[in-house]
Parts: C-alpha cells; structure tokens; sequence
C-alpha cells in the first residue's frame, strides 16, 4: 500500500506565472483534500474533490482550482501567481464516508514565487 | 465556523519533562479530534485521534481525552524526549458531507538534552 505522494516536492515560480502541483492519493481512497500552510500557521483547507467533483471550497480566490482524475489522483492549479502564495501545499487523501475517516497527508510542495 | 486553538510557543522542556500543549476547539455537531505532528522539512503525520466524547487517543507514549463539556483535547506526554522535536497541530474534522480538517496554529516544541 503506497501513501499519499506529491510532485514537485520544491518550485519556484515568478509572479503572474501558473502553476500545477501533482498528488496521488493513498490506495483505496477516493477522495483528494488540498491545504495551504504558509510559513509558521497551520494548514488552510483550499478545497477538496470527491469522485471528480469539487465538494467543497475554503475561503480561496477562483484562481486556485483543481482537477480529479478516474483513478482518484489530483491535481491543484494557481493562476496569476501572487507573493502571498508562496507556502507549503499539503495534499490529503481520505475516504469520503464513515466516523473514523482520517485524511493522510503527503510530504508538500514548497512552492516560492518571486 | 469551525475553529481551534491550542497554546503558543514555541515550548522549551529538558529531556524527560512532562508535556502538556492545550487545545479547545468550537465546533457544531460532534467532530473528531486529532493532534498531527511536522518534523522540520516534512509533511503531517497523524500522531492521535478520537471520535467521540471520552474518547482517549495514545500513540507513542503521547496522550489526548476528548472533553466534550469542556471543548478541550489536551496532548500529554510524561517524558518528553529530544526526538519529540517538532511543531503538534490540532485539529477536528467535522462528520458533515465532506471531512475537512481544520487546524491550530500550532506549537513548537523543542526538548534539550
């Protein structure tokens, strides 16, 4: 059973730029949570998709979107690249249903606009 | 909305200090609990966790109770040691139509020899 993987695990962008940032979910789940975590806070909860449909969004611009593929992989996009969106990028999977559902992170991407 | 908070840091104990980092959380329905832990340079480990009030999560020597009457979920070790360096988050998630978890900001620990 694999964990949860992410891809890249750094990047640095320029402001204005897009991104694409990559994970592949834990065997068996089927569901895909993204989280932004700046410097010295805790993780932000962007959105999360559940059988390749958004089910939910966390106080983030249209701009971050995201993508799931039929074998539950993910992918998070950020267009228009601002400062403020260098941070950690925490990808989670989980299955969708039951009390004692827990999210498993990846290791992130560190991404750094310039 | 959903919140936690747990104390400030960052922590300093010796080596084979107690360890107490308190959280309380403010939730509606009844979430699950959690403490995650970050090594420096890494991602979330799930360290404990509890689904319901009474609850105890234990996981490497470290310890958390789900109090409802209270909205705490406190992490407790009896004996700290340098390896337990790093940043605990709380945590909850909530048991609605989808499990996002919400986050403290969390606490740095550093154990001294």
């Amino acid at each position: 059973e694999t964990g949860v993987t992410q891809s890249p695990t750094h990047l640095i962008k320029t402001r204005g730029q897009q991104v694409t940032l990559r994970c592949s979910s834990q065997s068996g789940h089927n569901t895909v949570s993204w989280y932004q975590q700046a410097l010295g806070q805790g993780p932000q909860f962007i959105f999360q998709y559940y059988r390749e449909e958004e089910n939910g969004r966390g106080n983030f611009p249209p701009r971050f979107s995201g993508l799931q593929f039929p074998n539950y992989s993910s992918e998070l996009n950020v267009n228009a690249l601002e400062l403020d969106d260098s941070a950690l990028y925490l990808c989670a999977s989980s299955l969708a249903r039951g009390m004692n559902t827990e999210a498993f992170f990846g290791q992130g991407t560190r991404l750094t606009v310039v | 909305g959903d919140s936690v908070t747990q104390m400030e840091g960052p922590v300093t104990l010796s080596e084979e200090a107690f360890l107490t980092i308190n959280c309380t959380y403010t939730a509606t329905g009844y979430p699950s609990l959690f403490w995650y832990v970050q090594y420096p340079g890494e991602g979330l480990q799930l360290l404990l966790k509890a689904t319901k009030a009474d609850d105890k999560g234990s996981n490497k020597g470290f310890e958390a109770t789900y109090r409802k009457e209270t909205t705490s979920f406190h992490l407790e070790k009896g004996s700290v040691q340098v390896s337990d360096s790093a940043v605990y988050f709380c945590a909850l998630s909530d048991q609605g139509g989808y499990q996002k978890v919400t986050f403290g900001t969390g606490t740095k620990l550093q154990v001294i020899p």
